[in-house]
């Protein structure tokens, strides 16, 4: 157990389905951020809230849409995603201004077919 | 265009033996560089980290070095261990950045008996 929890641990969707991920945090922390790792590319940011304002939504497009309803949850809503959105989403918070206190949850893995 | 890079996707060494992880950057404002470990089914953890004023970070059997005029930073783990088996991340971060995180593609260690 990190500090960081994610549900569900796995999650397969239809294209015209809507889902939504869940991260809860209860490390105190300001900060929270939505993470894919999709196979042989890096980690890629997809949104930062800090102290329950977004701060950065890095050109995701708008199938995701993140809602931060306090600093201890964080939730990704899904929907009409496409197959190539298949990834592990991971969840991480960290306590401002430090970038070095980043935790993870254990991810979501989602498939869409 | 990748700022992080990690250029070997996988290492395989033998228990005992160093393991020598390496990891490239391009963005010249990075100032603060980090190293997480994964295994399968779990979130990203924090290893170790470095400050650009420092060029050697040592902790337990886990020595970070960065050759900043090489944009360079290496991971090496010695001795090394059949646990330690895991995908390594290289992540950098700058001051005035945020908190944001920016990711290499991971090395995948294996440690063999």
């Amino acid at each position: 157990e990190t500090g960081v929890t994610q549900t569900p641990r796995h999650l397969v969707m239809g294209m015209t389905n809507k889902k939504s991920l869940k991260c809860e945090q209860h490390l105190g922390h300001n900060a929270m951020y939505w993470y894919k790792q999709s196979a042989k590319k890096p980690l890629e940011l997809m949104f930062v809230y800090s102290l329950e304002e977004r701060v950065e939504n890095n050109s995701v497009p708008s199938r995701f849409s993140p809602e931060c309803p306090n600093s201890s949850h964080l939730f990704l809503h899904l929907h009409t995603l496409q197959p190539e959105d298949s990834a592990l989403y991971l969840c991480a918070s960290s306590p401002l201004p430090s970038a070095a206190g980043y935790t993870f949850g254990s991810g979501t893995r989602l498939t869409v077919v | 265009d990748q700022q992080v890079k990690q250029n070997s996707p996988s290492l395989s060494v033998q228990e005992g033996r160093i393991s020598i992880l390496n990891c490239d950057y391009t963005n010249s404002m990075f100032d603060y560089f980090l190293w997480y470990k994964k295994y399968p089914a779990e979130g990203p953890t924090f290893l170790i980290s470095i400050s650009s004023i420092k060029d050697k970070n040592e902790d337990g059997r886990f020595t970070v070095f960065l050759n900043k005029s090489a944009k360079h930073l290496s991971l090496h783990i010695v001795p090394s261990q059949p646990g330690d088996s895991a995908v390594y991340f290289c992540a950098a971060s700058r001051t005035g950045g945020g908190n944001k995180l920016t990711f290499g593609t991971g090395t995948q260690l294996k440690v063999e008996l």
